[in-house]
C-alpha cells in the first residue's frame, strides 16, 4: 500500500545534539512538507519541498534543516539551535500537479521528539 | 500571508447535541479548504474538503461544512454528536498560488460526554 513512513515513532535527544527524523513516501508525490504540532498551536509549517533538490522555509524554520536528494525522501534535522524542540513532528506529501489539493494531502504517523 | 483562525479551543458537549466549530481564514485569492480530525493517538484524517461548486460540503461520519466566501468562513457542523467524535479538529487552507502549502488553524479539542 502506498503511504508515508516516518521513523522513529519516539525519539529522545540530549540537549545540544542534532537529530534527524526520517520521512519516506512511495506515492510518487512531488511535494513534501514538515509540520510541527504543539498543544493549542495546531500544525505549523517548518519546511517544504516542491521538487527534488529544492526546498523552502515555512513559518518556523529556525533551528531546522532539510534535504531533498531523492523524490521519496525528505529528512528533517533538528539542530541544537532549535530552542524548544520537544514536539510532535508530522510529514506530509501531495502531487506537484495538484497543489490545489484536489487529491488531498497524505500524512505520516508522526515522530514524537523529546529533549531530555 | 495566509492565516487560519479557529475560534473555539475546547468544546464540551453531551451526546446528541449539535456541533458547530468556527473557522475563518485570511487569503484574497482562490482557496481550497479542509477539515481534518485527529482521534486520540491516531493519524490526521481528512473529514471533508472544498474546492469549488456547492458551498455545502458533506464529509465522512455525518459531518458537513459550509463555505461562505463573503465571510471567509468554513464552519464545521454535525447535527448530533457521539462520544466517538471526541477528537481534535483542524481547519486548513491551501491557496491556489502558495506552492501547495497547507496552513492549519490552532485546532479545536472536542470532548463529548456520554
Amino acid at each position: 500500500d502506498g503511504g508515508i513512513t516516518q521513523s522513529p515513532k519516539y525519539l529522545f535527544r540530549k540537549e545540544g545534539q542534532n537529530v534527524t527524523l526520517s520521512c519516506e513516501q512511495n506515492l510518487n508525490h512531488d511535494a513534501m512538507y514538515w509540520y510541527r504540532q504543539d498543544p493549542g498551536q495546531g500544525l505549523r509549517l517548518i519546511y517544504y519541498s516542491q521538487i527534488v533538490n529544492d526546498f523552502q522555509k515555512g513559518d518556523i524554520a529556525e533551528g531546522y534543516s532539510v534535504s531533498r536528494e531523492k523524490k521519496e525522501s525528505f529528512p528533517l534535522t533538528v539542530t541544537s539551535a532549535q530552542k524548544n524542540p520537544t514536539a510532535f513532528y508530522l510529514c506530509a506529501s501531495t502531487n506537484r500537479g495538484d497543489f490545489r489539493g484536489n487529491y488531498g494531502y497524505t500524512f505520516g504517523s508522526g515522530t514524537r521528539l523529546t529533549v531530555v | 500571508a495566509q492565516s487560519v483562525s479557529q475560534h473555539n479551543h475546547h468544546v464540551i458537549l453531551s451526546e446528541a447535541a449539535s456541533l458547530e466549530l468556527g473557522c475563518n481564514y485570511s487569503y484574497g485569492g482562490t482557496v481550497n479548504l479542509f477539515w481534518y480530525v485527529q482521534y486520540p493517538g491516531q493519524h490526521l484524517q481528512l473529514l471533508l474538503k472544498y474546492f469549488s461548486g456547492d458551498p455545502l460540503v458533506k464529509g465522512i461520519k455525518g459531518f458537513e461544512a459550509e463555505f461562505i466566501k463573503s465571510k471567509f468562513s468554513f464552519n464545521l457542523r454535525k447535527p448530533s454528536v457521539q462520544w466517538s467524535d471526541t477528537a481534535e479538529y483542524f481547519c486548513a487552507v491551501a491557496g491556489g498560488n502558495q506552492g501547495g502549502k497547507l496552513i492549519f488553524g490552532q485546532g479545536t479539542e472536542l470532548s463529548v460526554k456520554p
